[in-house]
């Protein structure tokens, strides 16, 4: 059981350039989150999914999409990279559903540098 | 005014010392809260729930007051190790809402 586990663990990028973050978890949650973590920020909501095939804008979503086509996992889109996206990138999974469990559980964090 | 708000500190304190922070809220019919603890670079990690009644955890204690919409939690016997950034969560409206707020943080460092 891994709980949640997040790839690349750390990527530079070049103004303009593309990538995807992924997000999975083993513990058949159904709710997950994108966070941006910025200093003296706290962590910021971006994109989550209450379920397969369901997204949701949270507070700063401009500049990033978001797909969840598998329970498991939560991708994380930047199309057009800036430098004010460096920061570092949180994912998180509650178990939600008839337990209404609302622990979140974290993945390690992207670190991403846009130069 | 920022949903839910924390005094950032940072709190500064000796070895064996108590040290309390507060949390307070704007939703009124927020219905879950919880303490996350955050090391220096790492990932949020749940520290304790927080419920009505108030909750006890070794040397931490956590309690909610609804009618001034605020949390606390009080670390007795500081340990050189609880140094870390603090996160106060708040979770609602309810209604099947599982979107959690957080403060920004109260930093504690624990000092020999």
């Amino acid at each position: 059981n891994a709980g949640v586990t997040q790839t690349p663990k750390f990527r530079v990028l070049k103004t303009g350039q593309s990538m995807t973050l992924l997000c999975a978890q083993d513990m058949n949650h159904e709710y997950m989150y994108w966070y941006r973590q910025d200093p003296g920020m706290g962590l910021r909501l971006i994109h989550y999914s209450v379920g397969e095939g369901t997204t949701a804008k949270g507070e700063v979503p401009d500049g990033y999409n978001v797909s969840r086509l598998k329970k498991q996992n939560f991708l994380l889109g930047l199309e057009s990279a800036a430098p004010s996206q460096t920061s570092v990138y949180f994912c998180a999974s509650i178990s939600g559903g008839a337990r209404r469990e609302y622990t979140q559980y974290f993945g390690p964090g992207t670190r991403l540098t846009v130069l | 005014r920022k949903e839910v708000e924390q005094d950032p500190g940072p709190f500064n304190v000796p070895e064996g010392a108590t040290v309390a922070f507060n949390c307070t809220y704007s939703n009124s019919a927020s219905q879950s809260f919880f303490w996350y603890r955050q090391d220096c670079r790492k990932e949020p990690k749940l520290l304790m729930s927080v419920y009505s009644s108030g909750n006890e955890d070794g040397r931490f204690t956590a309690q909610l007051n609804r009618a001034s919409q605020y949390i606390s939690l009080l670390i007795r016997d500081s340990k050189l190790s609880d140094s870390a950034t603090y996160l106060c969560v708040v979770n609602g409206p309810g209604g099947g809402s599982y979107i959690p707020t957080f403060g920004r943080g109260t930093s504690l460092i624990v000092h020999p």
